[in-house]
């Protein structure tokens, strides 16, 4: 059975300062793994995935996401927050076609 | 390229009154599609899933149902709405193959007053 666990369903960072999103997950067999974005009243979005090519996922606005066996974690980071980012945040596995989201975290970006 | 309609984008309804919201996908066949409710400050609940037309799998007992009438399309129904049904609704379609994620449509934020 698969899993996924976010710790800290809000977090509130500066503008500029390290965002860092937990995620942690569980599965029986080699996981693809997701996150997702969602701004206010809007349909969540793909920010990046691994499938199972490089452990470090990045994408072109700044996010990052490293893949971590050992830890069984996909945490979502970004060097410096803009207040764009604040929006909701989505962790999700996928394994032997079952598809399991987390609870989200909301994210703030302080002036 | 594959989209996803989903509409209306907002509704307010009376308690008691029917309801049918209403997805479609293109550029794809025979997708997986999905209805999930987020409650407000919750996470996302998946209500029902389809593998094919007609088929339909509920994942939680409650006022609500689904029809899936042709490949593409998915429909969320309520006979008579509770207060409880408020929420924000997702469609979302994926390919069997877990690695390609899920695709969500932009969702209808419900009301019922």
């Amino acid at each position: 059975a698969q899993s996924v666990t976010q710790l800290g369903s809000h977090v509130s960072v500066s503008e500029g300062a390290l965002v860092l999103l937990r995620c942690n997950y569980s599965s029986s067999v080699p996981p693809y793994l997701f996150w997702y974005v969602q701004y206010p009243n809007q349909g969540l979005q793909l920010l990046l995935k691994y499938t199972s090519a490089a452990t470090l996922v990045k994408v072109i606005n700044g996010f990052e996401a490293e893949f971590k066996k050992s830890e069984t974690s996909f945490h979502l980071t970004k060097p410096s927050a803009h207040m764009s980012d604040a929006a909701e945040y989505f962790c999700a596995v996928s394994a032997s076609n079952q598809f399991y989201f987390g609870t989200g975290t909301s994210l703030t970006v302080n002036p | 390229s594959q989209t996803i309609h989903q509409w209306p984008a907002t509704l307010v309804q009376p308690v008691g009154s029917p309801l049918s919201l209403e997805c479609t996908v293109e550029g794809t066949s025979n997708p997986n599609l999905y209805w999930y409710r987020q409650a407000a400050g919750r996470g996302l609940q998946l209500l029902f899933y389809s593998v094919g037309i007609g088929q339909i799998s509920s994942e939680v007992p409650q006022n609500l149902s689904a029809s899936r009438p042709q490949d593409r399309q998915f429909i969320l129904s309520s006979k008579k709405l509770l207060l409880s049904d408020s929420g924000f609704y997702l469609c979302a379609w994926s390919v069997l193959a877990g690695g390609y994620g899920y695709t969500f449509g932009s969702g209808t934020r419900l009301t019922v007053v």
